[in-house]
């Protein structure tokens, strides 16, 4: 039953634009939802959270919106630097995290 | 603070070897997590631990996969006997709660041939 689904495997987009990853979910109990991006050869990094309460988070570069009536979550990053490129995983946090295969990103110059 | 440690980083081993990971979180975090990483799968979690204590271990592939955390300082995870279809990257991660923030090791890097 995987309830938070990341639809894009992979995503390409050009150094200064914008970057869109998306998450839809289907459990609205959810208390809040994370961002975890993994470069490779390690291990995933804690990257922004979002509280069911809010809308929208934003820390630098990278802002989270919620969209609760549509069950979607999606981060934002903008502007897009090659460093960027990873794979971000939005688990869910039900008594544990669920991880799944994740959205890569690359950013090229 | 040193991170969540794993070693080996790197294991080559042969089909009905036994392999053990292993795993030193953070300190002063309760629960600890370990997944797997294959490419048809993604990032998988086969146990977790809170208070030392085995909490959920469904996601644990079968019954050549053991895991125990005997202190809150040290897990391994033990698969005896390997096969190939057990090479992946094993990633293990701490928290202060299961629901929080998790840390993540290196991960080990396993091959079985």
């Amino acid at each position: 039953d995987q309830q938070v689904k990341q639809n894009s495997p992979s995503l390409s987009v050009q150094e200064g634009r914008i970057s869109i990853l998306n998450c839809d979910y289907t459990n609205s109990m959810f208390d809040y939802f994370l961002w975890y991006k993994k470069y490779p050869a390690e291990g995933p990094t804690f990257l922004i959270s979002i509280s069911s309460i809010k809308d929208k988070n934003e820390d630098g570069r990278f802002t989270v919106f919620l969209n609760k009536s549509a069950k979607h979550l999606s981060l934002h990053i903008v502007p897009s630097q090659p460093g960027d490129s990873a794979v971000y995983f939005c688990p869910h946090n039900t008594d544990k995290l669920i991880f799944g295969t994740g959205t890569r990103l690359q950013v090229f110059p | 603070d040193a991170g969540v440690i794993q070693s080996p980083r790197h294991e080559v081993t042969e089909m009905g070897q036994e392999v053990t990971l292993r795993c030193k979180p953070i300190s002063g975090h309760n629960s600890l997590f370990w997944y797997r990483q294959t490419m048809m799968r993604g990032l998988e979690l086969l146990i977790y631990f809170n208070n030392n204590v085995p909490i959920d271990d469904s996601g644990m592939p079968e019954d050549r996969f053991s895991a125990k955390m005997p202190n809150a300082s040290f897990s391994t995870l033990k698969i005896q006997p390997s096969e190939p279809r057990d090479s992946a990257v094993y990633f293990c991660a701490s928290s202060y709660r299961v629901v929080e923030t998790q840390y993540f090791g290196p991960g080990t890097r396993l091959l079985v041939l």
